[in-house]
């Protein structure tokens, strides 16, 4: 158990519904890493926190959109959802930007 | 641009045999590498990363990687292979300003099956 939780584990929704996908980091990490799996694409980096502050983007589509809390808990948000967007969405934590993270067990959504 | 390269889809061995993985990358400074284990239905788990020094780098469950800046490789290791190491393995590069350890390009992924 890395002590990264994310919730749902699993998630079903229909094509162009939103959903909300959570992470509680681990206890004293401030920032926060969210990443796709797809069969496609392979493991993608969407976008990092830091301590509530956007750090650095990486492919994430204009549909998605996250935020960290003051709490640091972190939520994904994904709207007008395609087939496509099917995929495991990992969190991951650091104590750092530049320090080891850890990875949750992943919420698999999909779009039917 | 920085990029992974695995080769190898898929990978069987017979339980007891050596493993060697293949990881090629594409970074215009020291890279910091890292190698990740995906067990079905699991997270990912750090088994190793380089960041510099001693080229050799030891992991835990006996793995251990070898970083050859001529090559562009970091190629995962292991002497003798167990049931339990049937997963699929990744190798990451860190991307971003300076190097980071959360912010990563992976490569597609090696699958790893073990022969009885």
């Amino acid at each position: 158990d890395s002590g990264v939780t994310q919730t749902p584990k699993h998630l079903i929704t229909a094509t162009g519904q939103r959903v909300t996908l959570r992470c509680s980091p681990r206890s004293g990490d401030l920032s926060v890493y969210w990443y796709q799996q797809s069969l496609d694409q392979g493991l993608q980096f969407l976008i990092q926190y830091y301590n509530g502050e956007e750090r650095a983007k990486g492919n994430i589509l204009e549909r998605f959109s996250a935020q960290q809390f003051p709490d640091l808990h972190s939520e994904l948000n994904l709207s007008s959802l395609e087939l496509g967007d099917s995929a495991l969405y990992f969190c991951a934590s650091s104590v750092d930007i530049n320090t080891e993270a850890f990875f949750g067990q992943g919420t698999r959504l999909t779009v039917v | 641009a920085q990029s992974v390269t695995q080769p190898d889809i898929h990978i069987t061995v017979s339980e007891g045999a050596s493993l060697e993985l293949r990881c090629n990358y594409s970074y215009g400074a020291t890279p910091y590498l890292f190698w990740y284990v995906q067990s079905p239905g699991q997270g990912l788990q750090l088994l190793l990363k380089y960041f510099s020094g001693d080229t050799l780098v030891q992991g835990i469950k006996g793995f251990e990687a070898e970083f050859k800046r001529s090559q562009s490789s970091f190629n995962l290791r292991k002497p003798s292979v167990h049931w339990s190491d049937a997963a699929e393995y990744f190798c990451a590069v860190g991307a971003g300003y300076g190097g980071s350890q959360g912010n990563l390009i992976f490569g597609k992924g090696t699958k790893l099956s073990v022969k009885p």
